[in-house]
């Protein structure tokens, strides 16, 4: 069966410092990335997604990026943390169009 | 693109009754109508979809329905459960895109 490992679960960081945050898909191949935030209380907002190695279309311009190293591994960075970047980051997989998300389980930024 | 709009943002109901959640959409292209409920600190999960092929599709205490006609979609939980409190959302696939619309959520309380 097909899992999705995202780390860590939480994150306090200093702002002006740099962010990784990494995603892990198992028990499939070639599949739909994606990076998704959410703010207190609020929807889901898409950052990045990803069809294949290498391929990232960003939704928003900021100051983040994404890249996609190998085929299983989605990694969300940031050179330099601002305040609003903190939120609950969620990263997804699917199988292709019309397909149904799976989220991991996300990891909580608190910028300070 | 697709808009999504999910109504009602918040909705509060004694254990025991029912619950119905409502979206519409507005791209006729849209094929695909996950709903996902995401519990306070967790990703969401997906619990129910409908193709545009299928007017309703029930499992259990959740029921789908889609109205293609009215570009509408609802969520109904019978018999609520404080464990179906939650924020839910409804999505809409436009049909060969790589990403999806969400809902702007919908936070369930079942009141013991």
């Amino acid at each position: 069966s097909q899992t999705i490992h995202q780390w860590p679960a939480t994150l306090v960081q200093p702002v002006g410092s740099p962010l990784s945050l990494e995603c892990t898909v198992e028990g499939t191949s070639n599949p739909n990335l994606y990076w998704y935030r959410q703010a207190a209380g609020r929807g889901l907002q898409l950052l990045f997604y990803s069809v294949g190695i290498g391929q990232i279309s960003s939704e928003v311009p900021q100051n983040l990026s994404a890249s996609r190293p190998q085929d299983r591994q989605f990694i969300l960075s940031s050179k330099k943390l601002l305040l609003s970047d903190s939120g609950f980051y969620l990263c997804a997989w699917s199988a292709g169009p019309n397909y149904g998300y799976t989220f991991g389980s996300g990891t909580r930024l608190t910028v300070v | 693109g697709e808009n999504v709009e999910q109504h009602p943002s918040t909705l509060s109901v004694q254990e025991g009754d029912s619950a119905v959640i409502k979206c519409t959409y507005s791209d006729s292209a849209s094929n695909y109508f996950p709903w996902y409920k995401q519990e306070l600190g967790k990703g969401p999960q997906l619990i129910i979809d409908i193709r545009s092929n299928v007017g309703e599709k029930k499992d259990q205490r959740i029921a789908v329905t889609l109205n293609k006609t009215a570009k509408h979609f609802s969520l109904h939980i019978t018999e609520t459960q404080p464990e179906d409190s939650a924020v839910y959302f409804c999505a809409a696939f436009p049909g060969g895109y790589q990403k999806v619309t969400f809902g702007t959520g919908t936070k369930l309380q079942v009141i013991p």
